[in-house]
């Protein structure tokens, strides 16, 4: 039974639309993470938070944003999406500073 | 700079072979952690061990073993007998200190496994 939920699973959209990927944890973990992953297989992290109203960029650079109001919740918005932010994008949760990722299934977005 | 490289991005297998995934680190810190995660076609990421800097001992849990060396900062991964089910991406990880805690995961870029009947 999965910890970490993200949703919608799949997703197909049309260029400029306006989207927010959810990611839930019910683990009460404060470090959250969003991966972006390329069709190439490489994990990019794009945002990371440590706590309630605690968000970073991650190491590649992203137009998306994020935001944690709550422990559990760490939704991703792209405001205008465009072709490029084709992707599978992770999202992933920790408990302490020895890492160890709990991750959730993903969410594929094509934008066409 | 903290970095993991996975120099194989393919490696295919006949079942019931032995098959060794290679990771290999750089780090300037004493204390870290490395992780193996699986990733299967369905995409979720599945976590499988993690080793501290200071434990070389090797690790053995079924059919999937781990040899860690830091002598040649090399963390290579084992799966004895290969099976169908074991076809996946698969992920070498290194923990990097940020501001003084360990716990972002800097990811190689994967090996895929592919192993046939």
């Amino acid at each position: 039974e999965a910890d970490i939920y993200q949703t919608p699973r799949y997703l197909v959209i049309g260029t400029g639309k306006k989207i927010t990927l959810e990611c839930s944890q019910t683990m009460g973990h404060d470090k959250m993470y969003w991966y972006q992953q390329d069709p190439g297989m490489e994990l990019h992290l794009i945002h990371y938070s440590y706590g309630v109203n605690s968000t970073e960029k991650g190491d590649l650079s992203s137009e998306s944003t994020v935001s944690r109001i709550r422990t559990e919740h760490f939704p991703l918005t792209l405001e205008s999406a465009r072709p490029s932010h084709t992707s599978q994008y992770l999202c992933a949760s920790s408990e302490d500073a020895l890492g160890g990722y709990t991750f959730g299934s993903g969410t594929r977005l094509t934008v066409v | 700079a903290q970095k993991v490289t996975q120099a194989q991005t393919e490696i295919s297998v006949v079942e019931k072979e032995d098959v060794t995934l290679d990771c290999v680190y750089e780090t300037r810190d004493t204390t870290y952690y490395l992780f193996w995660y699986k990733q299967p076609p369905s995409g979720e990421l599945v976590f499988l061990i993690r080793r501290n800097s200071f434990d070389e001992q090797n690790e053995i849990s079924g059919r999937y073993s781990w040899n860690f060396q830091k002598s040649t900062s090399s963390f290579n991964f084992t799966i004895t007998a290969s099976q169908v089910v074991d076809s996946a991406v698969y992920f070498c990880a290194l923990s990097e200190m940020d501001g003084g805690a360990t716990n972002k995961l800097i990811f190689g870029t994967g090996t895929l496994l592919a192993v046939q009947p």
